[in-house]
């Protein structure tokens, strides 16, 4: 099985601010991987497949990047609606994994 | 628009079993992979299982699989969670998704398993 591996766990920053969330998969997963939002009782929200490109109606301010086995998730200006966790997950392979996941918070 | 209704979901006991149906709506059905992800109580997302836009081919991961039978019905836009010998540890929120990894997803059903 594939592992996913995120860092950090969990974060806090100011409104404004840049803010990068990495995803190590344990092979390579040929760039299929996913990011989503999830916010307590609420649907996960898809933001980023194939590593990079953005899914319909998901902000420029998301953006995805990375390759092989290293990926990184970045809000480039974070607002208080984007106070979530988010996860990766590969779907390269079954079984399909996530990331332990980020919790992000505003300061 | 794209919809997904999840229904199914309540308490049972150990041991007990569950359906689980997603209805789907605003996008050609027959054309999508589906699949599952859960959520327990302060945990974080774990796949479930997926199927094939036909039917025949289904994933599960390791800890449902034998207890667990996905299907799907295609005349009617609908997928299906069978879920049997249900334990405490299947306690979750259950969300079916389109596609894959899922590019859309419903609100969830929460299945309790609790005595």
């Amino acid at each position: 099985d594939i592992q996913m591996t995120q860092s950090p766990s969990s974060l806090s920053a100011s409104v404004g601010d840049r803010v990068t969330i990495t995803c190590r998969a344990s092979q390579g997963i040929n760039n299929y991987l996913a990011w989503f939002q999830k916010k307590p009782g609420k649907a996960p929200r898809s933001l980023i497949y194939a590593a990079s490109s953005l899914h319909s109606g998901v902000p420029s301010k998301f953006s995805g990047s990375g390759s092989g086995t290293d990926f990184t998730l970045t809000i480039s200006s974070l607002q208080p609606e984007d106070s979530a966790t988010y996860y990766c997950q590969q779907y390269n392979s079954f079984p399909l994994t996530f990331g332990g996941g980020t919790k992000v918070e505003i300061k | 628009e794209v919809q997904l209704v999840e229904s199914g979901g309540g308490l049972v006991q150990p041991g007990g079993s569950l359906r689980l149906s997603c209805a789907a709506s605003g996008f050609s059905f027959s054309n999508y992979w589906m699949t599952w992800v859960r959520q327990a109580p302060g945990k974080g997302l774990e796949w479930v299982a997926n199927i094939k836009e036909d039917g025949s081919e289904k994933f599960y991961v390791d800890s449902v699989k034998g207890r667990f039978t996905l299907s799907r019905d295609n005349a009617k836009n609908s997928v299906f969670l069978q879920m049997n010998t249900l334990r405490a540890e299947d306690t979750a929120v259950y969300y079916c998704g389109r596609g894959t990894a899922g590019m859309d997803w419903g609100q969830g059903t929460l299945v309790t398993v609790s005595s």
